[in-house]
């Protein structure tokens, strides 16, 4: 079946500019994660959203950034006056409400902020 | 402050060796770990996980090793093959429930033919 996706693949923008990144997750699968990876570090959980329950915003970095998941499905992470330091990888995963600890995911959308 | 620290950063390892990635955690309340392969330009994919009630977990060519009271786990990779270079992250995950992995910095590990 179908994987995660996300779109787009890669994002050059210019500081100060919003962006949001998009996140399709496998089908049926309630919990929806975002993490970030930067250059040379592990990846950095931003997000977390788990069925209609309030999501758990305590890795967001500032309040810049951003993220919705409509009708438990798609979601989208948005980054506000974007600067320097939130160039990276940003990787989005999904998985069963029941077995949150097997997360699969997407590709990621490589953000480059110039 | 870094829950999983992973070590080494990067690995050369001949055709044939074995491969070998440590992890230690800090947080005692971390109860799943899981080990993720990323191929350049690819999300990472799990590999292998282990819990802390079993000391070994083997599959394949890759086995977890896992030493409760010295908070570490290791990941050893059998007959190492080029395919196999990548970039390896531990995790560790406080709820079975599903909330966020804590992951490691990445072991970049490349096999030599």
């Amino acid at each position: 079946g179908a994987g995660v996706s996300q779109s787009p693949s890669n994002k050059v923008t210019e500081k100060g500019k919003d962006v949001e990144l998009r996140c399709d997750p496998i089908s049926g699968h309630t919990a929806l994660y975002w993490y970030r990876q930067s250059l040379g570090q592990g990846l950095e959980f931003l997000i977390y959203f788990q069925g209609n329950s309030a999501p758990d915003k305590s890795g967001l970095p500032s309040d810049r950034f951003s993220a919705e998941r409509t009708g438990g499905s798609v979601s989208t992470l948005t980054i506000q006056r974007t600067q320097q330091e939130d160039s990276a990888v940003y990787l989005c995963a999904s998985s069963l409400g029941t077995r949150g600890y097997e997360q699969y995911f997407g590709p990621g959308t490589r953000l480059t902020v110039t | 402050q870094q829950q999983v620290k992973q070590s080494p950063q990067s690995l050369i390892v001949q055709k044939g060796g074995i491969s070998i990635i440590n992890c230690a955690y800090e947080n005692t309340a971390f109860d799943y770990f899981p080990w993720y392969q990323q191929f350049p330009g690819k999300g990472p994919a799990l590999l292998i996980a282990i819990r802390p009630d079993v000391s070994e977990k083997k599959e394949g060519r890759f086995t977890i090793s896992f030493n409760k009271s010295a908070k570490q786990f290791s990941l050893h990779i059998m007959d190492s093959q080029p395919g196999d270079s990548a970039t390896y992250f531990c995790a560790a995950s406080r709820d079975q429930a599903g909330t966020a992995l804590i992951f490691g910095k990445g072991t970049t590990l490349s096999v030599s033919s």
